[in-house]
């Protein structure tokens, strides 16, 4: 079973606008990565936010972290066409072992 | 330096067949994990190795397999194929310092099992 959950599927914007995923997970945890994956390639990671965190900033990208809801979004700014990719966030647990859980993804096509 | 590479690219396999697929990591890198995704199931994590050893195994069956050679390098075999083992397995690796760090992919080779 899936430890995490994005939401939506998929998301269709324009250029300019703002993107927002979800994630969704259901045991306590360590930490919390969103990667990105262009059509078929491998996964580039973008952002690791741990458990005692609320928000973190790389460029364009914009993570929070709630763990009260077990629950993180992923915010892009002013997004591009090359940013169409699928996002998937990771979880991994705070029991000690490391099985790293991937959510099934959010397809998101930014339209020039 | 460069990124993780993985070979081949792409495969194509008959069922019962086996297979073995190579990851080379980032230079320095001591651990390499390796995941199965498929349309159906998503990502999945297949196994770990860190240091010539399995430190970590998911949830499949003992026809995946795999190792890792004192430099690092890794295979993963598969034996007796079946067809729903078609999927992109991919390879990651980190320093390997502390279990839970940020993973480095490489692109991956996709498996056609007919």
């Amino acid at each position: 079973s899936q430890q995490g959950e994005e939401d939506p599927q998929a998301l269709s914007i324009q250029e300019g606008e703002n993107a927002t995923m979800n994630c969704s997970y259901k045991t306590s945890i360590n930490n919390l990565q969103w990667y990105r994956q262009n059509s078929g390639r491998g996964l580039v990671h973008l952002i690791l936010i741990r458990s005692n965190e609320r928000e973190k900033h790389s460029g364009r990208l914009r993570v929070t972290l709630d763990t009260s809801k077990k629950s993180s979004s992923l915010l892009i700014t002013a997004s591009r066409a090359a940013d169409t990719a699928s996002y998937f966030c990771a979880t991994d647990g705070a029991g000690g072992s490391y099985i790293p859980t991937f959510g099934r993804g959010t397809s998101l096509i930014v339209h020039p | 330096k460069a990124g993780v590479t993985q070979t081949p690219r792409y495969l194509i396999k008959t069922r019962g067949q086996q297979v073995t697929l190579s990851c080379s990591p980032i230079s320095g890198h001591r651990s390499v994990s390796w995941y199965q995704q498929t349309p159906g199931q998503g990502l999945q994590f297949l196994f770990e190795y860190f240091s010539e050893t399995q430190r970590n195994k998911g949830n499949f069956p003992g026809r995946f397999s795999g190792r890792q050679f004192s430099n690092s390098r890794s295979e993963m075999n598969v034996s007796t194929l079946e067809l729903g083992d078609s999927a992109l397995y991919l390879c990651a690796s980190s320093p390997g310092a502390g279990q839970q760090e940020t993973q480095y992919f490489g692109p991956g080779t996709r498996l056609l099992v007919l």
